[in-house]
């Protein structure tokens, strides 16, 4: 079975602290994804990765940046953290082929005070 | 861009068949997918249908697709106290997009 897991589940975060959220995957897959998933707007992607050292803006990369330094491992980080992105934050990975379909970890609910 | 919808709730009897309605608007969507949500988990992948397919059968779960309409649905059939969960469909061009969710509620 694949594997995506998440440092934490849960996480509290002061206004203004840097933040990192870690994924990693355990099946070899060159796709990686963040979104943010909120109330009412489904999911949103952030950032994805399609290999190692590479990055792609989403549709919401504001205020958020990404580090991939190996396969198996994709970085979120909050330079400065603000309340508004306090939110569910889900990890994917994928295959390149053939179909496509996304794995995801069980998300870390960050919470911004 | 592509657009993504479904309704945000949907409640039914334990035993009766639940239906989840999905509309995307871009025709040259390739993949189409469904994934459940459990509460305080993350999404796991139902099934997914090619868009040259009509149908597909899984056990307990139909997904119809009308491309002409652009709509995809996904029938759970027998419904059951654990099939409660929030649905998302995702359709895939360059890549993939989901819609915002539909909240399954099963009573006894």
């Amino acid at each position: 079975d694949v594997k995506v897991t998440q440092s934490s589940r849960y996480l509290v975060k002061r206004t203004g602290e840097k933040v990192f959220l870690e994924c990693v995957q355990d099946m070899d897959h060159e796709n990686m994804f963040w979104y943010r998933q909120d109330p009412g707007l489904g999911l949103r992607l952030i950032y994805f990765s399609y290999d190692v050292k590479m990055k792609e803006k989403g549709d919401i990369p504001e205020g958020y940046s990404v580090s991939r330094e190996k396969k198996e491992r994709f970085s979120l980080i909050l330079e400065s953290a603000s309340t508004n992105q306090t939110s569910m934050y889900l990890c994917a990975s994928s295959p390149q082929v053939p179909s496509y379909e996304q794995y995801f970890g069980p998300g870390t609910r960050l919470t911004v005070t | 861009g592509e657009d993504v919808e479904q309704s945000l709730f949907l409640s039914v009897r334990e035993g009766d068949s639940s239906v989840i309605n999905c509309t995307y608007t871009d025709s040259s969507s390739t993949y189409l997918y469904w994934y459940k949500q459990e509460p305080g988990a993350g999404l796991q992948l139902l099934t997914y249908i090619f868009s040259n397919m009509d149908m597909k059968q899984d056990q307990r779960l139909t997904v119809l697709l009308n491309k002409k309409d652009k709509h995809l649905s996904l029938r759970i059939a027998d419904t059951q106290t654990g099939d409660s969960a929030i649905y998302f469909c995702a359709v895939r061009n360059d890549k993939l997009i989901f819609g915002t969710g539909t909240r399954l509620q099963v009573f006894p």
